[in-house]
């Protein structure tokens, strides 16, 4: 089936260091969508993309729908200890109502 | 704000139970779906539902069935637990959009642990 590749797995930062992670794949997606995940909690939904090349911003993190649309990452600037969690990308599929989901990115901030 | 409410955070059950997970979407969403997230696998799609009564297998839909009675109603059964179903269960939903590229909102998951 198809498979979405993200990284880093994981990840140690010191407070205030901008982080980046992507994710890439064989397929053509439609959409992307970033999430994050705190421990014991459902996904939230952090950034929604649409179009191609599309960058948008939520406060201190950007992500950007990779030209290709096979491509995404996502860019957190200025982290802080709040930041902690997982961070899962996520594509549909052109043409159905199925997101294929990235293994995660694990981010710890070093205070 | 989407509420996607799932009706237990922690369930315990054993090995050859029926057990019935429930999920409820206050947003008028047309899709719902149910994942299993295991560590290193992500997450995976067991089923779908874009309407009322109308479902489609996911990835993984061996020892699972739903159903969906109503529309803000999505449940995932497992008709003869087994150990190997212990996992964190995620419900989501989305409106139907015309490209149908719109966002899917989880739940909080339920732990299910089969002893």
């Amino acid at each position: 089936g198809q498979q979405l590749n993200q990284s880093p797995q994981s990840m140690f930062i010191q407070e205030g260091e901008d982080v980046s992670m992507n994710c890439t794949s064989s397929s053509i997606f439609n959409t992307w969508l970033w999430y994050k995940q705190d421990p014991g909690e459902g996904p939230v939904l952090l950034i929604a993309l649409y179009k191609a090349g599309e960058l948008t911003s939520n406060g201190r993190l950007t992500a950007q729908f990779g030209i290709t649309r096979k491509d995404s990452f996502l860019n957190i600037s200025a982290s802080i200890p709040s930041d902690v969690g997982i961070y899962f990308c996520a594509g549909q599929l052109s043409g159905t109502y199925k997101y294929i989901f990235g293994t995660g990115t694990r981010l710890k901030v070093l205070a | 704000d989407v509420k996607v409410t799932q009706s237990s955070r922690y369930l315990v059950k054993r090995t050859g139970e029926k057990v019935f997970l429930e999920c409820v979407q206050d947003m008028d969403h047309e899709n719902m779906f149910w994942y299993r997230q295991d560590p290193g696998l992500g997450l995976r799609l067991i089923y779908f539902s874009y309407d009322v009564k109308m479902k489609e297998k996911g990835d993984i839909p061996e020892g699972y069935s739903v159903s969906r009675e109503k529309k803000e109603r999505f449940s995932l059964i497992l008709e003869s637990a087994s150990t190997n179903q212990t996992s964190m269960y995620l419900c989501a939903s989305s409106l139907l959009g015309g490209t149908g590229n719109q966002p899917q909102h989880f739940g909080d998951g339920t732990r299910l642990s089969i002893l």
